[in-house]
């Protein structure tokens, strides 16, 4: 089945950049995409972009643009996403979502089957 | 951008009821390209409902899901104890949004 683990939660300071991992398992790992998803403590859920695992090719949200970088490792089947000049608001929980076999659409946009269990990255002075 | 409102803000409903929830998008999201999402405090969203109507692997019958253009329904014909929960609604027809929940609490 699929698994998917991300990294430890990470404390910075303003201004620093952060970079979380997420290993999936019990797939073809370049078969899907990528998604990067961030919560602020009792907040909603905000979509952050896309990687895709063969090509390398990504697709950020505009709010991120310019601060996130999406890269991959494919032969420890690890994807990470880099969030830089980090302030307070960037506290929150980041998860890696992928689609599945039945929802997936390599030209478009879809749903999220599976989610890592999160990561807690925390912005503070 | 898409954005989806969805009400209640918060659901009061007790076990065996009828719960009827509501996502609105401020522009019709073609394909009806929108999801829902079940949230537990301290876990990842799961998904429970995609294009709008078809269920996700495992997801129990009691979950249904209709609606088109810019009006979307999530029904759990009777809830159980295990459902009290956050919601979310997603479109992903362009760059993918959520709503801002609805929490369904036990009455």
């Amino acid at each position: 089945q699929v698994q998917v683990v991300q990294s430890g939660a990470e404390v910075k300071k303003p201004g620093a950049s952060v970079k979380v991992s997420c290993k999936a398992s019990g797939y073809t790992f370049t078969s899907y995409d990528i998604n990067w998803v961030r919560q602020a403590t009792g907040q909603g859920l905000e979509w952050m972009g896309w990687m895709n695992p063969n090509s390398g090719n990504t697709g950020y949200a505009q709010k991120f643009q310019g601060r996130v970088t999406m890269t991959r490792d494919t032969s420890i089947s690890t994807a990470y996403m880099e969030l830089s000049s980090l302030r307070s608001e960037d506290t929150a929980v980041y998860y890696c979502a992928i689609p599945g076999p039945l929802t997936y659409d390599p030209s478009g946009y879809y749903p999220f089957d599976y989610w890592g269990q999160g990561t807690l990255v925390t912005v503070s002075s | 951008e898409i954005v989806l409102t969805q009400s209640p803000g918060t659901l009061s409903l007790s076990p065996g009821e009828r719960a009827t929830l509501s996502c609105r998008a401020s522009q019709s999201v073609s394909r009806s390209y929108l999801a829902w999402y079940q949230q537990k405090p301290g876990q990842a969203p799961r998904l429970l409902i995609y294009v709008a109507s078809s269920r996700a692997t495992g997801i129990p019958d009691r979950f249904s899901g209709s609606g088109s253009g810019t009006d979307f329904t999530l029904t759990i014909s009777r809830l159980e104890p295990e459902d009290f929960a956050v919601y979310y609604c997603q479109q992903y027809d362009t760059s993918p949004t959520f709503g801002q929940g609805t929490r369904l609490e036990i009455k």
